[in-house]
């Protein structure tokens, strides 16, 4: 059972440049969302998907695109890096059912030079 | 955005002892709070999901509980041990929205 799978692992850009984060979940659930983390900042929200074709934004949404066209992948793009961007991107998913308790990705390190 | 607020930021306990930290968000139009641990170079996961007032949750050594008239949750661990070393996020959502608000977390380290 894999859970879910966020690819890559580790990225390095640079300014300017574009990319997007899969991620990837066979648990059926509605929920997903993708954060990052730095430091001292805790988890920030910044999108996140109801259901299949959904999407919303989060806390810090500004530089991100997602997209949701399969229930079982939820994407994030980087459109133009700016160094601002680096950080460590965790995606989740989440049933209803238990009150969106969450599942989360290993992470994915992204580094903007 | 809401805030959620974890005291202490970090702890360090020798191994046996009991510790406790603490949880705090808005006491209006609660929908549900969780507790997560992450170790380090690993992915959070959940511990308890807590939805009512009052609500009292163990797992093993470690228990939670609930009071979202006030607005908090405390986590406690009884009888530390080295692999409870780790970093314990509290999550919590409104009735309002669909998002959750993670707290900054509480980093214990417990010393052999």
């Amino acid at each position: 059972n894999a859970g879910v799978t966020q690819t890559p692992k580790f990225r390095v850009l640079k300014t300017g440049q574009s990319m997007t984060l899969l991620c990837a979940q066979d648990m059926n659930h509605e929920y997903m969302y993708w954060y990052r983390q730095d430091p001292g900042m805790g988890l920030r929200l910044i999108h996140y998907s109801v259901g299949e074709g959904t999407t919303a934004k989060g806390e810090v949404p500004d530089g991100y695109n997602v997209s949701r066209l399969k229930k079982q992948n939820f994407l994030l793009g980087l459109e133009s890096a700016a160094p601002s961007q680096t950080s460590v991107y965790f995606c989740a998913s989440s049933p209803v059912v238990t009150k969106n308790i969450q599942y989360f990705g290993a992470g994915t390190r992204l580094s903007v030079l | 955005i809401l805030n959620v607020e974890q005291s202490p930021q970090s702890l360090h306990v020798q191994e046996g002892d009991s510790t406790n930290f603490t949880c705090s968000f808005p006491s209006s139009n609660f929908y549900a709070l969780h507790w997560y641990r992450w170790e380090t170079a690993k992915s959070p996961e959940a511990l308890f999901v807590m939805t009512l007032n009052g609500d009292e949750k163990k797992k093993g050594r470690i228990s939670a509980t609930l009071n979202t008239k006030e607005g908090y949750s405390y986590l406690y661990i009884k009888g530390s041990q080295p692999e409870d070393s780790a970093t314990y996020l509290c999550a919590f959502r409104s009735i309002t929205g669909n998002q959750f608000y993670f707290g900054t977390g509480t980093s214990l380290t417990v010393i052999p």
